[in-house]
């Protein structure tokens, strides 16, 4: 079965600084892979996703992840973290048809 | 994209009690998944209602405890029956969109229960 694992619960960052949120995979095949944000009592929204054409995925917010096959990794980064940033992000890999999801992590972007 | 409109957005129940939550798409999609998101916890994926057939549940979910209701390809609804207080959870109903791609969920805002 697919999973994800995301390294760090809690995640805190100084506003201007780079945010840097890790994410692995086991997959047995190639994995379809995402990256959502929830922003405070809303639903979750797609961020980027990976589906097996360019390594490195540019999504909304001035957000990317990079796959790395070698690593198992898609970690999500940004070179400027804005304070409007902080929010739960979850990583996640598609199963069939369904997505896991990992268990989050929460940025705090601190002025 | 799809909007996606869930009702009640929050409510406070009584244990014993059962309540249904709606999800209406305003566009006809295949699959609708309903999750369960509890408090600190990541999603986990309750079931997935095909219109015209039968829920498929996850692992740990039974249909005498969520029982759901698919019937067009607009609208579903999920049951909580019998509430208890570890019931209290974030209950999210998404959709898959042919035009997002493989496997891309949007996802409604979330019915947020509190069982006392």
């Amino acid at each position: 079965a697919q999973s994800v694992t995301q390294l760090g619960s809690h995640v805190s960052v100084s506003e201007g600084a780079l945010v840097l949120l890790r994410c692995n995979y086991s997959s047995s095949v190639p994995p379809y892979l995402f990256w959502y944000v929830q922003y405070p009592n809303q639903g979750l929204q797609l961020l980027l996703k990976y589906t097996s054409a360019a390594t490195l995925v540019k999504g909304i917010n001035g957000f990317e992840a990079e796959f790395k096959k070698s690593e198992t990794s898609f970690h999500l980064t940004k070179p400027s973290a804005h304070m409007s940033d902080a929010a739960e992000y979850f990583c996640a890999v598609s199963d069939g048809d369904k997505l896991i999801f990992g268990t989050g992590t929460r940025l705090q972007v601190f002025p | 994209s799809a909007v996606i409109s869930q009702k009640p957005s929050r409510d406070i129940c009584q244990r014993g009690t059962s309540l249904t939550i709606q999800c209406q798409v305003d566009s006809q999609v295949t699959m609708m998944f309903w999750y369960r998101q509890q408090p600190g916890q990541s999603l986990t994926l309750i079931a997935t209602a095909n219109q015209g057939s039968e829920a498929t549940y996850e692992s740990g979910f039974v249909i005498d405890k969520f029982p759901i209701s698919r019937p067009n390809l607009t609208f579903s609804t999920l049951t909580v029956s019998n509430m208890s207080p570890e019931d209290s959870s974030i209950y999210l109903c998404s959709v898959e969109l042919s035009s997002s791609g493989a496997n891309v969920l949007t996802f409604g805002a979330g019915s947020r229960l509190t069982v006392l």
